[in-house]
């Protein structure tokens, strides 16, 4: 059974700083990984979609990379901003037959500091 | 472009009572989907639909029904609500099982009192 674990559940920095956020999956045999944030009291917004045969996806200042092998994922965030501040959550979509659902880890809270 | 919308945003029900939540996406989406997301939890899959007139059972389903009547349209139904329903409902669409992400929609947050 497919398990997603994001580390760390909490993570606070200042402004303009370089992060990474962390996902790890217990199986290998997916056929994407989606990246989203979630603003509180709000919907998940996609910032990024990896398919199995990539290693990394760019957008702006963010760049995920895809280690399928390991069963992890970082997001990196360049040069943090205060509406940066959100919560972060990955998910895998599995390739097993009645695993296509994707399964979604809890999600890293991250606030940046003017 | 609308994308998901769901309906209602909010509802305050009584312990027994029922209730409907719609799902509707305009990008001739195949699969459909109805998560809860509960503090400390994440999101977990009630219900899932991979084409019209079909549904199956995710990770925690009782308690709900669905319906996909029509290709665009994915029901949540709560025939008599708990306080343990209380939660943010989103639904989420994609094209089909393959490389494609989902959309969701901006969720319901329902009380049960």
């Amino acid at each position: 059974k497919q398990e997603v674990t994001q580390i760390p559940a909490a993570l606070s920095v200042p402004e303009g700083e370089n992060l990474v956020l962390n996902c790890s999956f217990t199986d290998s045999a997916i056929y994407n990984l989606q990246w989203f944030r979630q603003d509180p009291g709000k919907g998940l917004t996609s910032l990024l979609l990896i398919q199995s045969s990539q290693r990394e996806q760019t957008s702006g200042r963010l760049n995920a990379s895809l280690d399928k092998s390991s069963g992890r994922s970082t997001l990196y965030i360049a040069a943090s901003q205060p509406g940066d501040s959100a919560t972060y959550l990955c998910a895998v979509r599995g390739t097993t037959s009645g695993t296509y659902k994707y399964i979604f880890g809890t999600g890293t809270r991250l606030k940046v500091l003017a | 472009n609308a994308g998901v919308t769901q309906t209602p945003k909010f509802r305050v029900l009584k312990t027994g009572q029922s209730m409907t939540l719609l799902c509707a996406q305009d990008m001739n989406h195949e699969y459909m989907y109805w998560y809860r997301q509960d503090p400390g939890m994440g999101l977990r899959l009630i219900h899932y639909s991979v084409g019209e007139g079909t549904t199956a059972k995710g990770e925690v389903p009782d308690g709900y029904n669905v319906s996909r009547l029509k290709k665009q349209n994915f029901l949540l139904g709560l025939e008599s609500a708990a306080p343990s329903q209380t939660s943010v409902y989103f639904c989420a669409s994609s094209y089909d099982r393959g490389p494609w992400g989902y959309t969701f929609g901006s969720g319901t947050r329902l009380t049960v009192v």
